[in-house]
């Protein structure tokens, strides 16, 4: 296992298609977590999963966004109906928790950054 | 609400020399985690280093220490012998709920390292 992988990296779309990205975390992982990175900003939370089941959802994930973890393995992130203020870096990450600690930490994939024209 | 707040946007440094990125949180944990994570330009997010809120003693990684000030909400990453390869933008963080949720992140400070 090489740590968290995202596909695709670079994504350039028309503002109005809608894109999917994907993320592998690490196996042994049962928590995995999307963020959504502007330029020159810290990572903000969009929605988490424990296993299969989604745990919480941001309300930066407007209704135009959906994620999935259909076998509590690889994630999907969708969008819908793109605009240009979707422009972001899209990181995925992954952690273990254990009772009450993810002391383990978080490990982050490369990213998949979107561009919409 | 729990915050990150990094006040420095941006840093430099000599080559050799140390330096010091500051961050304060704000949380009603009494037990939490805490990171410093750095993003080179245009590669992933890696873990610098972590501290439990329990231990007095502050975690130390090779050249990368922290001064953890609990009653102060203060949490500063110390880089020593800084190197080229540690130009980068670094970023402080705490899980929502202390240990196991959604990681909170500053602002981030953006380091550069001069030869």
């Amino acid at each position: 296992d090489t740590g968290v992988s995202q596909d695709p990296r670079h994504k350039i779309t028309k503002r109005g298609q809608n894109v999917t990205f994907r993320c592998d975390p690490i196996s042994e992982h049962n928590r995995l977590y999307w963020y959504r990175q502007t330029l020159g900003q810290g990572p903000e939370f969009l929605t988490c999963f424990q296993n299969e089941a989604q745990l919480e959802k941001s309300r930066l994930l407007s209704d135009r966004f959906s994620a999935e973890r259909p076998k509590g393995s690889f994630s999907t992130l969708e969008i819908q109906r793109t605009e240009q203020g979707d422009s972001a870096m899209y990181l995925c990450a992954s952690s273990s928790v254990l009772g009450h600690s993810s002391a383990g930490g978080y490990t982050f994939g490369s990213g998949t950054r979107l561009t919409v024209v | 609400a729990q915050t990150v707040t990094q006040s420095q946007p941006e840093m430099s440094v000599q080559e050799a020399e140390t330096v010091t990125l500051s961050c304060t949180y704000d949380t009603s944990e009494n037990n939490y985690y805490l990171f410093w994570y750095k993003q080179p330009p245009s590669r992933q997010m890696i873990l610098v280093i972590r501290q439990e809120a329990y231990k007095q003693q502050n975690a130390t990684e090779n050249r990368f220490s922290v001064n953890f000030q609990k009653a102060a909400k203060s949490f500063s990453l110390k880089i020593s012998d800084s190197q080229l390869g540690d130009t980068a933008m670094y970023f402080c963080a705490f899980p929502r709920g202390g240990s196991q949720g959604n990681l909170i992140f500053g602002k981030g400070t953006k380091l550069s390292v001069k030869p």
